[in-house]
Formats: C-alpha cells, structure tokens, sequence
C-alpha cells in the first residue's frame, strides 16, 4: 500500500456526464500529480498541483480540470465525457516538488458508455 | 517535448537469468529517470530511479545504468524471479521529480520456470 488512496475505484457513466476523481495523498505529502493511463496513449501526465496550487500542466482537456484542497486532497473533474476518455486515472503524490520520488495510488477505472 | 522510446515492448526470459530494457531519451536536459513496476491491473510501482548526477545505481538484484551522452538508461535485473513478471515502465523528466514525467510504452516482462 503507497498511502495515496484514490476514489472510486471504478466508475462507468455514460457520454456527456461529468464526474468527479478524488485522491488523498501520502500523510505529508505536498505535491499531488494526476496521470491518465489508456491502451493507446499509455501513461500521460496531466496535472501537478502543490500545495495548492497548480504546479505544472500536462496533456490535460479543456474539458478537464482539478483542485488541491487546504487539506491537500484533491479531486479531478472530467466533464462531457467521450468514448475515449475511458481510461485508467492515477493519482500520485510526493512529499515536494523536487528532488522526491512519487508515489501511485491504485487508480480509478473509468467506463465511459 | 520529451520523448521517451523503450525497447523491447516484451521479453520472456527463464527464471534466474538476467533482464535488461532499455530506453532513450530525446531532451538533454532531462534529469531525472526513475523505473516503475505495474502488475496487472494494478499501480505502477517505483522500483529504483536515478539522477543525472551518477552513472549506475543499484538495490539489491536491480540496477539502473545512465549514459548522458548517449541519452539512455537501462534497467538490469540479476537472477529472476516469477514474480519479476510486470510491465515495466521507464521515465524522464525535466524537473528532477514526478512531474511531468514522459513515461516509455512499458516492457511486459515474462519470467518463465
């Protein structure tokens, strides 16, 4: 178990729904990263929050968008889904910004019908 | 941007020999290389990582080589086991951290009795 706990773990919707990934980070971790995983694409980066703040942006959709929250969880909102936005969602964590390894958390599967 | 290439996207080898994958990096000022480990339907696993500052680290019957001037690295694992059998994936990134990190398409590693 890393301690990054992510939720749901699955979730099957239909096109056009939004919905909302939530991940809670190592105890003491600052830095929350967000990766999409699918069979085409592989592993992509999407976002980098720290502290709080966005840190660095990845290959993320307009349609997509996240937060950290002053306790330092943070959520991923995936809004007027596709066929193609099933995929595995990630979330990692790491105590800084750099110079750290990143944790996994053990991924929410998204389902879009 | 970073580009990552990983080689070779299978290899089967019988147990307690040796495995090596190997990967590529386009961006020079890339700086740091860590190796996860993914089992089936499961969070990749940070395995070993080096920086850009040493030339080979090793954990055990893992290690990681690093050739700046060629721009690869490569990842050995010494007398295999069955639970050796993973996708292994590699990385890069700029920032010395998780973020933004450019991951390789994965080896699928089968270790066979």
């Amino acid at each position: 178990d890393s301690g990054v706990t992510q939720t749901p773990k699955h979730l099957i919707t239909a096109t056009g729904q939004r919905v909302t990934l939530r991940c809670s980070p190592r105890s003491g971790d600052l830095s929350v990263y967000w990766y999409q995983q699918s069979l085409d694409q592989g592993l992509q980066f999407l976002i980098q929050y720290y502290n709080g703040e966005e840190r660095a942006k990845g290959n993320i959709l307009e349609r997509f968008s996240a937060q950290q929250f002053p306790d330092l969880h943070s959520e991923l909102n995936l809004s007027s889904l596709e066929l193609g936005d099933s995929a595995l969602y990630f979330c990692a964590s790491s105590r800084l910004d750099r110079n750290t390894e990143a944790f996994f958390g053990q991924g929410t599967r998204l389902t879009v019908v | 941007g970073e580009n990552v290439e990983q080689h070779p996207s299978t290899l089967s080898v019988q147990e307690g020999d040796s495995a090596v994958i190997k990967c590529t990096y386009s961006d020079s000022a890339s700086n740091y290389f860590p190796w996860y480990k993914q089992e089936l339907g499961k969070r990749p696993q940070l395995i070993i990582d080096i920086r850009s500052n040493v030339g080979e680290k090793k954990d055990q019957r893992i290690a990681v080589t690093l050739n700046k001037t060629a721009k690869h690295f490569s990842l050995h694992i010494t007398e295999t086991q069955p639970e050796d059998s993973a996708v292994y994936f590699c990385a890069a990134s700029l920032r010395s951290t998780a973020s933004k990190l450019t991951f390789g398409t994965g080896t699928r590693l089968q270790v066979t009795l």
